[in-house]
């Protein structure tokens, strides 16, 4: 079973601080994926990336940016969180190039900024 | 105009009927969609993919594809409490590898 981790279920953090949001996936997959979940607006694509140190901006990207060291791990990161940001994140995870391919999504962050 | 449409809902269906859920898409190249089925408070997973017209069969699920018309929608036949979840339309426009989710439809079958 492909297996997608998030490194906390539940986060609360204060304006203004740096936050990191890590993402692990235990099946070689190529691609990963980070997006952010808001009632009313569904699921939006915030960074993809297709490759170790390969990132391209989703739909959503200002305030955000991403990391990926390793094929298995892709992080989010919020310089400066804003009140905005106050969201489901959930990563995700496929196969190979193709946007064909399933997802595979890790579980969820709730984050909370005050 | 949203890429990716569906009724919010919910839709509520007594147990043991066709649940009929629907999606329009606005890019009429598009050529490959998906549904997810999203549990309260769980992540999303698929359920079907459907790539040509017509009607893929998995189980109690049917997806059926229009592109003439651009709408996919997808059935539950014999549907059971347990199916009552977010159903998410997805898919991938022209030229782009990403999938564009609808905002949902939420499903409750009744015991």
């Amino acid at each position: 079973d492909v297996k997608v981790t998030q490194s906390s279920r539940y986060l609360v953090k204060r304006t203004g601080e740096k936050v990191f949001l890590e993402c692990v996936q235990d099946m070689d997959h190529e691609n990963m994926f980070w997006y952010r979940q808001d009632p009313g607006l569904g699921l939006r694509l915030i960074y993809f990336s297709y490759d170790v140190k390969m990132k391209e901006k989703g739909d959503i990207p200002e305030g955000y940016s991403v990391s990926r060291e390793k094929k298995e791990r892709f992080s989010l990161i919020l310089e400066s969180a804003s009140t905005n940001q106050t969201s489901m994140y959930l990563c995700a995870s496929s196969l190979g190039g193709r946007a064909t391919d399933t997802q595979y999504f890790g579980p969820g962050t709730r984050l909370t900024v005050l | 105009q949203k890429e990716v449409e569906q009724n919010s809902g919910p839709l509520s269906v007594p147990e043991g009927a066709i649940a009929s859920l629907n999606c329009t898409y606005s890019d009429r190249g598009s050529q490959s969609f998906f549904w997810y089925r999203q549990y309260s408070g769980k992540s999303p997973e698929l359920i079907m993919s459907i790539y040509s017209n017509g009607d893929k069969e998995d189980g109690r699920f049917t997806a059926q594809l229009n592109k003439a018309s651009q709408y996919v929608s997808l059935l539950i036949r014999d549907s059971q409490p347990s199916d009552s979840a977010t159903y998410l339309c997805a898919v991938v426009p022209t030229g782009f590898q990403k999938l564009v989710f609808g905002t949902g439809t939420r499903l409750l079958v009744s015991p």
